[in-house]
């Protein structure tokens, strides 16, 4: 089975910090997903990675920024955390662009004061 | 603009009941059709998939739905609740080539003893 790992449940960070969140899939997948999951908006794509060291913007990037330095990890990165940005995070893997069905993490519940 | 509806937010139904969610779509070509659950807690778990031929699909825990091009909809169903089925579900759309999609706002069901 497909394994995506996210290394926080549970995230209490400060107005202006700098926030990390990794994830980590185990099946070798190209394609590597961070979605921001909002009550009554769904999941929103925030950066998506199809290669190590390849990242395009999806629908929301302002505010983030991703690192792929490895096939296996894919991070997401808020230079400087502010309120607006307390949400629940996904992160999702797929084989690659021939293959559509994406691997969810269990999400991490990010909380900005 | 693609964009994904899901006319209803909560639904409440009774353990043995019926069911079936509501997912509409809006798309400038044929996409690729998903529904997704999500457990409280829990990451998203893919449910069943349409990309082409019969428009009846047959997921995993019993789920079905039927991709219906005239009404622009992919409607979940299931003949008999579990409690157990008590979830968020997404439906979400997708293109034939490319990586973005775009996910519905999500229907809450609960289950009633």
């Amino acid at each position: 089975d497909v394994k995506v790992t996210q290394s926080s449940r549970y995230l209490v960070k400060r107005t202006g910090e700098k926030v990390f969140l990794e994830c980590v899939q185990d099946m070798d997948h190209e394609n590597m997903f961070w979605y921001r999951q909002d009550p009554g908006l769904g999941l929103r794509l925030i950066y998506f990675s199809y290669d190590v060291k390849m990242k395009e913007k999806g629908d929301i990037p302002e505010g983030y920024s991703v690192s792929r330095e490895k096939k296996e990890r894919f991070s997401l990165i808020l230079e400087s955390a502010s309120t607006n940005q307390t949400s629940m995070y996904l992160c999702a893997s797929r084989a690659g662009s021939s293959s559509y069905e994406q691997y969810f993490g269990p999400g991490t519940r990010l909380t900005v004061t | 603009a693609q964009s994904v509806t899901q006319p209803d937010i909560h639904i409440t139904v009774s353990e043995g009941a019926s069911l079936e969610l509501r997912c509409n779509y809006s798309y400038g070509a044929t996409p690729y059709l998903f529904w997704y659950v999500q457990s409280p807690g829990q990451g998203l778990q893919l449910l069943l998939k349409y990309f082409s031929g019969d428009t009846l699909v047959q997921g995993i825990k019993g789920f079905e739905a039927e991709f219906k091009r005239s009404q622009s909809s992919f409607n979940l169903r299931k003949p008999s609740v579990h409690w157990s089925d008590a979830a968020e579900y997404f439906c979400a759309v997708g293109p034939r080539w490319g990586q973005n999609f775009v996910f519905g706002p999500g229907t809450r069901l609960s289950v009633l003893p």
